[in-house]
């Protein structure tokens, strides 16, 4: 199957500084990649969407200026945390649409951010 | 995107097989049903998808109801590896590509 990456799998950082997060698609081309946070015992909740070479799509109640995503080429996207805060502490999780006849999308193996 | 229903948690004996039930009682006619699962502290795992006909891959069998308002993921063979949450999902196939994700059923497979 289609095998997407993440790294870091974790972080720790400090309260005020910014953290960037990597989501690779590494056998396949993904036009449009997601964003999902989950905190402790509660399902995935979807931050955003981004597609390749246009700006990203934010859920509601997400605030664009804080996560900020970039999805410069058909294999990449990158989230960074801005001036992360100790709420901000969670396992964020991307995703990756294969398109084509299953039009599946896979999921990275996540990165446990810490702020402390 | 339709709501779908899940228990919240199953038991299975290893080596039994896991039915997990579904109810999608607003499916539309376009929209396919999705399985992933989640092991604790992972990303989740794609396990299967269809759209009307039963389907069948080298991790499980996906039962659709033939009014399509219900489906069963069936994994023939459980094992303690497969204690995970399961979602089902139902998604328009090229219509939205987001995958809403609710509770989903904690299944726990013991010796």
């Amino acid at each position: 199957g289609a095998v997407v990456s993440q790294h870091p799998s974790w972080v720790i950082c400090k309260s005020g500084t910014s953290v960037k997060i990597e989501c690779r698609s590494l056998d396949f081309q993904a036009t449009t990649m997601f964003w999902y946070r989950q905190f402790p015992k509660q399902s995935l909740m979807l931050m955003a969407t981004s597609n390749e070479g246009s700006k990203a799509t934010y859920e509601q109640g997400v605030e664009k200026d804080k996560f900020l995503i970039n999805h410069a080429s058909l294999t990449l996207s990158t989230l960074t945390v801005t001036s992360a805060h100790p709420e901000d502490s969670s396992f964020y999780i991307c995703s990756a649409r294969a398109g084509g006849y299953t039009d599946t999308q896979y999921f990275g193996p996540g990165t446990r951010l810490t702020v402390l | 995107d339709a709501k779908t229903t899940q228990p919240t948690s199953m038991d299975c004996a290893e080596g039994r097989a896991a039915n997990l039930p579904c109810n999608h009682s607003t499916i539309s006619g376009n929209e396919y049903v999705y399985w992933y699962r989640q092991i604790h502290s992972q990303g989740p795992q794609y396990i299967i998808h269809g759209l009307k006909n039963n389907e069948t891959n080298e991790m499980a069998s996906l039962i659709i109801t033939e009014d399509r308002k219900s489906s069963t993921l069936i994994l023939p063979h459980a094992t303690l590896r497969d204690t995970a949450v399961y979602y089902c999902i139902v998604r328009a196939y090229l219509n939205t590509d987001k995958l809403i994700f609710g509770t989903g059923t904690r299944l726990q497979v013991f010796p």
